[in-house]
């Protein structure tokens, strides 16, 4: 177990639909990071925040949205779903900005129908 | 091309061998280089953690970064069927985001 906590494990919803995924990071993590991965496209970084402000920003989609609240966990918002989006969504955390490890929670299945 | 390459195997070989898994990769910034294992539809799980060039080892596996050549590599002694996973190698430079590998998919068979 790493520390990093995940809900909901799987969810099943229909193009043009909105879903959040909710992410809670390990005790002591600033950072938390969003990983998207597909069969096609391997791990892919989507966004990461540091204390409540955006770090760095990967190949996020205008559709999706992410924001880490004050108690540190964060939220990724993925709208206006299309078929392509099902996929694997990962949230990873870690103690600083960069230089240092990070641990993967076990992840938010999305299915789109 | 991509930053990080990574043969996507699937690489079988019996219980008891080495097995042996690499990484190449174009950035010469990168200075920090690790190794997940992730097990089908599980969160990718940090193996090793290595700062610049060298080895590391830890129980069955070690680690060997050369910058020079911009190569890495895992290898993992005495194979366990519980080894079978995909192991993904990724790198970053400081401060900035880390770039996966595509994975390669290890079998050890019984």
């Amino acid at each position: 177990d790493s520390g990093v906590t995940q809900t909901p494990k799987h969810l099943i919803t229909a193009t043009g639909q909105r879903v959040t995924l909710r992410c809670s990071p390990r005790s002591g993590d600033l950072s938390v990071y969003w990983y998207q991965q597909s069969l096609d496209q391997g791990l892919q970084f989507l966004i990461q925040y540091y204390n409540g402000e955006e770090r760095a920003k990967g190949n996020i989609l205008e559709r999706f949205s992410a924001q880490q609240f004050p108690d540190l966990h964060s939220e990724l918002n993925l709208s206006s779903l299309e078929l392509g989006d099902s996929a694997l969504y990962f949230c990873a955390s870690s103690v600083g900005q960069g230089g240092d490890t990070i641990y993967f929670g076990e992840g938010s299945w999305l299915t789109v129908v | 091309q991509k930053e990080v390459e990574q043969d996507p195997g699937p690489l079988s070989v019996p219980e008891g061998a080495i097995v042996s898994l690499n990484c190449t990769y174009s950035n010469s910034a990168f200075q920090y280089f690790m190794w997940y294992r992730q097990y089908s539809r599980k969160g990718p799980e940090l193996l090793m953690y290595t700062y610049s060039s060298g080895n590391k080892e830890d129980g069955r596996f070690t680690a060997q970064v050369d910058k020079s050549s911009k190569y890495i590599s895992l290898f993992i002694r005495d194979s366990q069927p519980s080894d079978s996973a995909t192991y993904l190698c990724a790198m970053k430079a400081a401060g900035n985001k880390l770039t996966f590998g595509g994975g390669t998919r290890v079998l050890v068979k019984p």
